[in-house]
């Protein structure tokens, strides 16, 4: 299995503000995702982060809010950008490994928006 | 579009009893499935999954799951309970994403309490 670490494990911030979780991986993997988990909520897709090309969101989620970068085969950032209340959530990086259709998670981002 | 019902949102067993956690899917082909566990303040950890082969599932932890496709049904089973065991559980199905990628798309979530 991989091991997938992610920082910050919480942060607490300001609306308006912009913040950059970082993922990595102790291996390469081709599919690197990342979900959001809203509080009492289960997982929502917000994109599959691309080595080398642009994200590709799901509905709902556009670049502007969730800028995500990949530039190599064992990292990834998501950045919430101007952040509100409402983007208070536990943000996860998750990674399918050697195309066994599971998915590992980082132990998640949890973030408080004031 | 597929998608996974857990129609439960909490389960409370007692310590040393069976315990059953349901999940109901609907997708388009061969349904991959999987089960996977979160406990307080962690990320999600794998527990099993059923791609082909037997509708019984061994998985981690003592827990196995039931495939049973005339009710489309992957519940989600443990012979006896352990405290330890309380936990929130989510049920996926391994489908097509909106943006056409494959992908997980999970349940809302079950809580198990275990009770001593």
């Amino acid at each position: 299995s991989a091991v997938i670490s992610q920082k910050p494990s919480r942060d607490i911030c300001q609306r308006g503000t912009s913040l950059t979780i970082q993922c990595q991986v102790d291996s390469q993997v081709t599919m690197m995702f990342w979900y959001r988990q809203q509080p009492g909520q289960s997982l929502t897709l917000i994109a599959t982060a691309n080595q080398g090309s642009e994200a590709t969101y799901e509905s709902g989620f556009v670049i502007d809010k969730f800028p995500i970068s990949r530039p190599n085969l064992t990292f990834s950032t998501l950045t919430v950008s101007n952040m509100s209340p409402e983007d208070s959530s536990i943000y996860l990086c998750s990674v399918e490994y050697e195309n066994t259709g599971e998915l590992f998670f980082g132990e998640g981002s949890r973030l408080t928006v004031l | 579009a597929q998608s996974v019902a857990q129609p439960e949102d909490q389960v409370n067993v007692a310590e040393g009893n069976p315990l059953t956690v349901k999940c109901t899917y609907s997708v388009s082909g061969n349904p991959y499935l999987f089960w996977y566990v979160q406990y307080p303040n962690r990320g999600l950890q794998f527990l099993l999954k059923y791609i082909t082969g037997d509708n019984l599932v061994k998985g981690s932890y003592g827990f196995e799951a039931e495939f049973n496709k005339s009710q489309t049904s992957f519940h989600l089973k443990k012979p006896s309970a352990l405290v330890s065991d309380s936990a929130l559980y989510f049920c996926a199905v391994r489908g097509v994403s909106g943006a056409g990628s494959y992908q997980l798309t999970f349940g809302k979530g079950t809580k198990l309490s275990v009770i001593p």
